[in-house]
């Protein structure tokens, strides 16, 4: 069974400054998206960063960024330069296998809670 | 704006009482997928499909059903509500059922309280 872990329950840093969210994930498959979600208050998920298992590259969209270690099943969120905006709720999850349509459900972890100080 | 979008915003109702909640997604997505949000349970799937038919289920009571249109919009039916239905119910929506990336996308959701 895949298993998404969040660690951090909560998160501050100062606007301006780098943060990384962090998340382990466990699978047998070889083949897996990992997903980043923004939750603020409002309540609505907003979709972040995706990264497949076969990709090389590390994902990059705009501050975000997404550290991917596949040896380790890590795959840290990076945000760099935080702004007070990105004060939310913040869930990794995980989709499996393509080409299987039962496995198209995202599973998430228990998410982040990061907040910015001025 | 995600595209996609869910009615009613809030919900509030007593327990016993059946209600339908319905979601529209992204002009030219054919998934469609309801997620559960709870304080105890997390984010939890429950059910996905594709150009109407039910593709993949997951902890989705029997109390539970749901259905996608031909126009692609989807309800999730929920009847004898009990105080533990009370959560922020998610739809989500993509392009294709399955393959690389096909990320999905979140409505705003709809926010049910049983009392």
């Amino acid at each position: 069974a895949q298993k998404i872990t969040q660690t951090q329950p909560g998160m501050f840093v100062q606007e301006k400054e780098a943060v990384t969210l962090d998340c382990t994930y466990d699978t047998s498959d070889q083949s897996y998206g990992l997903f980043w979600y923004k939750q603020p208050s409002s309540g609505e998920m907003i979709f972040l960063i995706y990264q497949g298992s076969y990709d090389e590259q590390n994902a990059t969209e705009g501050r975000y960024s997404l550290n991917f270690q596949k040896a380790r099943k890590s795959a840290n969120l990076v945000i760099s330069a935080s702004q007070l905006g990105d004060s939310a709720m913040y869930f990794c999850a995980m989709r499996g296998p393509s080409g299987n349509t039962g496995f198209q459900k995202l599973v998430f972890g228990t998410g982040t809670r990061l907040l910015v100080s001025p | 704006d995600s595209g996609v979008t869910q009615t009613p915003k809030h919900l509030i109702t007593a327990t016993g009482q059946r209600v339908t909640l319905r979601c529209s997604p992204r002009s030219g997505d054919l998934s469609v997928y309801w997620y559960q949000q709870s304080l105890d349970q997390g984010l939890q799937f429950l059910i996905q499909y594709y150009n109407g038919e039910e593709r993949a289920k997951g902890n989705i009571l029997e109390r539970f059903s749901a259905q996608q249109f031909p126009d692609l919009h989807s309800e999730l039916n929920l009847s004898s509500l009990e105080l533990g239905d009370s959560a922020l119910y998610f739809c989500a929506s993509s392009a294709r059922d399955r393959g690389t990336g096909n990320e999905q996308f979140f409505g705003p959701g709809t926010r049910l309280t049983v009392l």
